[in-house]
């Protein structure tokens, strides 16, 4: 079954607004990675936070995680309308093994 | 490098028949990842390789399903029989164990009719 599951299920915002994705898990991580996924591409990583880490930036991302609510964020800044896509929130605990939550399809319209 | 590399893109095939996934992990990564994405049931983990050994098959879905990676740089998923139901993207993933970043390949578009 699936660890995570990201909140909203789809979004559509404005080129220059800003996009937040949520994502929570069930069990205890020891990573939380997230990918996006261009239509008909495979997955691209973006950013890993570990799980003694709060927050994490990388350009116009912004990731947060809360271990105790077991959840995670995914905030895109001044978004594009290269940014429409699907982004994913992956969870490890421990091991090489990956589960992926259902994911956000993100629409930015020019 | 070329990236993960999976073979083939597309694949149309009938009810019954055996269908052969294949992938070319980056060199040097020594972790390698099925998943297969549907609209119902998002992205499943099917199976991973480490050092070419199987760790985790939990995944995969029944005996009609097997993945073979006989040497570092080649690995194998094999539906036999298929069944409309199958009909799904399979990604094939690599990574160097211990970093958990995934580089995916492009996938395979099987269609069972």
């Amino acid at each position: 079954s699936q660890q995570g599951e990201e909140d909203p299920q789809a979004l559509s915002i404005q080129e220059g607004e800003n996009a937040t994705m949520n994502c929570s898990y069930k069990t205890s991580i020891n990573n939380l990675q997230w990918y996006r996924q261009n239509s008909g591409r495979g997955l691209v990583h973006l950013i890993l936070i570990r799980s003694n880490e709060r927050e994490k930036h990388s350009g116009r991302l912004r990731v947060t995680l809360d271990t105790s609510k077991k959840s995670s964020s995914l905030l895109i800044t001044a978004s594009r309308a290269a940014d429409t896509a699907s982004y994913f929130c992956a969870t490890d605990q421990n091991t090489d093994k990956l589960i992926f939550g259902t994911g956000t399809r993100l629409q930015v319209f020019p | 490098d070329a990236g993960v590399i999976q073979s083939p893109r597309h694949e149309v095939t009938e009810m019954g028949q055996e269908v052969t996934l294949r992938c070319k992990p980056i060199s040097g990564h020594n972790s390698l990842f099925w998943y297969r994405q549907t609209m119902m049931r998002g992205l499943e983990l099917l199976i991973y390789f480490n050092n070419n050994v199987p760790i985790d098959d939990s995944g995969m879905p029944e005996d009609r399903f097997s993945a073979k990676m006989p040497n570092a740089s080649f690995s194998t998923l094999k539906i036999q029989p298929s069944e409309p139901r199958d009909s799904a993207v399979y990604f094939c993933a690599s990574s160097q164990s211990g970093a958990n970043v995934l580089t995916f390949g492009a996938g395979s578009r099987l269609t069972v009719l």
